[in-house]
């Protein structure tokens, strides 16, 4: 199975601060790594595709970036309505997911 | 619009059986490949099992292999997930989600369906 390793497990930022999050895959899994944001008592949802696509309707301070075993979520103006778990998601093989990280307000 | 709804938790004794369903609308169901995913009461996010668009391959996680069936009726629009000999730590809200073709990326999701394995 193909580990993913996510950081920080969570994080405290300011309204306007840049937020990043890393995923590490204990493999190579060239871009196959897609990223969702799970709001308490609701089902995830998808936010990046194949590292770096944004999903259609979502906005674009969300980014994503990396290739091979290391990659990077980016936030980069944090909203109060970002508040979640952001989750990686990799498909190189049968799927696996990051422990998550919990972002909140400073 | 397009929409998946989860039906079929409850409580249940260890060792017994649950059906899950998965009802798919509004897109075309036996064109996609169809997961469950799961998450533990204040845990993350764990993939269950997956099944093809016509339903020739299943693969299931190390944890629920030879206990868990992945199917579907695509005549009803319906995923499933079969579990038997449930253990207490099988306990968690359960997700249906849509693969995107080519990508595997999760773009639609249910609802959730709480499964309680409790004595």
């Amino acid at each position: 199975d193909i580990q993913m390793t996510q950081s920080p497990s969570s994080l405290s930022a300011s309204v306007g601060d840049r937020v990043t999050i890393t995923c590490q895959a204990s493999h190579d899994i060239s871009n196959y790594l897609n990223w969702y944001q799970q709001k308490p008592g609701k089902a995830p949802k998808l936010l990046i595709y194949d590292a770096s696509n944004l999903e259609m309707g979502v906005p674009s301070r969300f980014s994503g970036s990396g290739s091979g075993t290391d990659f990077t979520f980016t936030i980069s103006s944090l909203q109060p309505e970002d508040i979640a778990t952001y989750y990686c998601q990799q498909y190189d093989n049968l799927p696996t997911f990051g422990g998550g990280t919990k972002v909140e307000i400073k | 619009q397009v929409q998946l709804v989860e039906s079929g938790g409850g409580v249940v004794q260890p060792g017994r059986s649950l059906r899950l369903s998965c009802a798919a609308s509004e897109f075309t169901f036996s064109g996609y490949a169809m997961h469950w995913v799961r998450q533990a009461p204040g845990k993350g996010l764990e993939w269950v099992a997956v099944i093809s668009y016509d339903g020739s391959n299943k693969y299931y996680a190390g944890s629920v292999k030879g206990r868990f069936t992945i199917s579907r009726d695509s005549s009803k629009n319906t995923l499933y997930l079969q579990m038997s000999s449930l253990r207490a730590e099988d306990t968690a809200v359960y997700y249906c989600a849509r693969a995107r073709t080519g990508t595997d990326a999760f773009d639609i999701w249910g609802q959730g369906t709480m499964v309680t394995v409790s004595s």
